[in-house]
């Protein structure tokens, strides 16, 4: 059975630092790996995805990574800004043949970075 | 062009009661999921409809259940409810197509139905 685990729960940073969040999976067997950002009360915003091919991506401050063979994917955000603080949540949609729909998710890591 | 849009945003209802929650996708999408969201157990995967079909389901009671119409709307059901169902309902589509020879199937998610049972 697939887990995705996020360490840390939390984690409290000064603006402009760069930093790293943490998502390990017990099953290598994915198609895809997601980060979503969630502000308190709202739904999700993706950030990036990774298909199982891919080694990483970029979108601005952000760049997350895969490596597969060991599970385990970060998020790296560059030059944190007060804006960034939310819950960032990471997903793995597990490999069977064609689109199962599911994502299975990490409970998330809360940021707070403070001005 | 328009996200993914969930109606109502919030809802308080009684045990026992059911409860209808609505999703429309984004335009030209047609693989509609639902997640529930709880603090305890985090985001949970409920089931999965693709050309209004059930695709997959997670492991939930049968007072869960849910339909997909011609257009890719989408309606999740809750009867008896209970307490615990007490939760943020998330729906999420994804265009589920090919681009380079792989499927993406990344999913956007929808802002929510906040469903508060007393």
């Amino acid at each position: 059975k697939q887990e995705v685990t996020q360490i840390p729960a939390a984690l409290s940073v000064p603006e402009g630092e760069n930093l790293v969040l943490n998502c390990s999976f017990t099953d290598s067997a994915i198609y895809n790996l997601q980060w979503f950002r969630q502000d308190p009360g709202k739904g999700l915003t993706s950030l990036l995805l990774i298909q199982s091919s891919q080694r990483e991506q970029t979108s601005g401050r952000l760049n997350a990574s895969l490596d597969k063979s060991s599970g385990r994917s970060t998020l790296y955000i560059a030059a944190s800004q007060p804006g960034d603080s939310a819950t960032y949540l990471c997903a793995v949609r597990p490999w069977g043949g064609g689109s199962q729909g599911n994502l299975i998710f990490g409970k998330g890591t809360k940021l707070s970075v403070k001005p | 062009k328009a996200g993914v849009t969930q109606t109502p945003r919030y809802l308080i209802k009684t045990r026992g009661q059911q409860v209808t929650l609505s999703c429309s996708p984004i335009s030209g999408h047609r693989s509609v999921s639902w997640y529930q969201q709880t603090p305890g157990q985090g985001l949970q995967f409920l089931f999965e409809y693709f050309s209004e079909t059930q695709r997959n389901k997670g492991n939930f009671p049968g007072r869960f259940s849910g339909r997909q119409f011609s257009n890719s709307r989408s309606e999740m059901n809750v009867s008896t409810l209970e307490l615990g169902d007490s939760a943020l309902y998330l729906c999420a589509s994804s265009l589920a197509s090919a681009s380079g020879g792989q499927y993406s199937y990344e999913q956007y998610f929808g802002p929510g139905t906040r469903l508060t049972v007393t």
